[in-house]
């Protein structure tokens, strides 16, 4: 079955740092792949998507690339900030996105 | 996207007893979902609310667990019944909308504690 892998956290990095989290996944055919974020108290947020080979989705400056190669889906961001803290999901959709596989989050710590 | 608010936003309850949890979305939409947010861990699926008709569920959940309903194309509810302290969860609606093929949109979630 589908399935995603993301590196475990807490992420701890010092504002300004760079970020990248780590995910890979398992999926039958072409799957969309998705971050989402996780804000403290907050619901969950569409951060950015990719639906196919090679795109590259993009939001609030984070940036992810859809690997088909390596079949992976890893969130960049040049620059955090404290507010960048929450946890972070990835995940997938396959055969018109009805159901939504996710990874275990990763939570992050932007620290001044 | 579309505006998706749930009620309530938390509860505490006594084993043995529901809850009825309720998603609005201020537009029409083509599919609603509910997943389960279980204490330091992913989301998963439970079910496809199905409008006019019976939810479909995913390997693990039951009807009689969580029995769903979808009377509109912008309302559905959830139950979660007879509960015990392993139901403790956030309980999150999502929508997929008109326009998109392939995004969800998730409600606030309602943060279930069972005691």
């Amino acid at each position: 079955g589908d399935s995603v892998t993301q590196m475990e956290g807490p992420v701890t990095l010092s504002e300004e740092a760079f970020l990248t989290i780590n995910c890979t996944y398992t999926a039958t055919g072409y799957p969309s792949l998705f971050w989402y974020v996780q804000y403290p108290g907050e619901g969950l947020q569409l951060l950015l998507k990719a639906t196919k080979a090679d795109d590259k989705g993009s939001n609030k400056g984070f940036e992810a690339t859809y690997r088909k190669e390596t079949t992976s889906f890893h969130l960049e961001k040049g620059s955090v900030q404290v507010s960048d803290s929450a946890v972070y999901f990835c995940a997938l959709s396959t055969g018109g996105g009805n159901k939504l596989t996710f990874g275990t989050g990763t939570q992050l710590k932007v620290e001044l | 996207s579309a505006v998706i608010s749930q009620k309530p936003s938390r509860d505490i309850c006594q084993r043995g007893t529901s809850l009825t949890i309720q998603c609005q979305v201020d537009s029409q939409v083509t599919m609603m979902f509910w997943y389960r947010q279980q204490p330091g861990q992913s989301l998963t699926l439970i079910a496809t609310a199905n409008q006019g008709s019976e939810a479909t569920y995913e390997s693990g959940f039951v009807i009689d667990k969580f029995p769903i309903s979808r009377p509109n194309l912008t309302f559905s509810t959830l139950t979660v019944s007879n509960m015990s302290p392993e139901d403790s969860s956030i309980y999150l609606c999502s929508v997929k909308g008109l326009a998109s093929n392939y995004e969800q949109y998730f409600g606030p979630g309602t943060r279930l504690t069972v005691t």
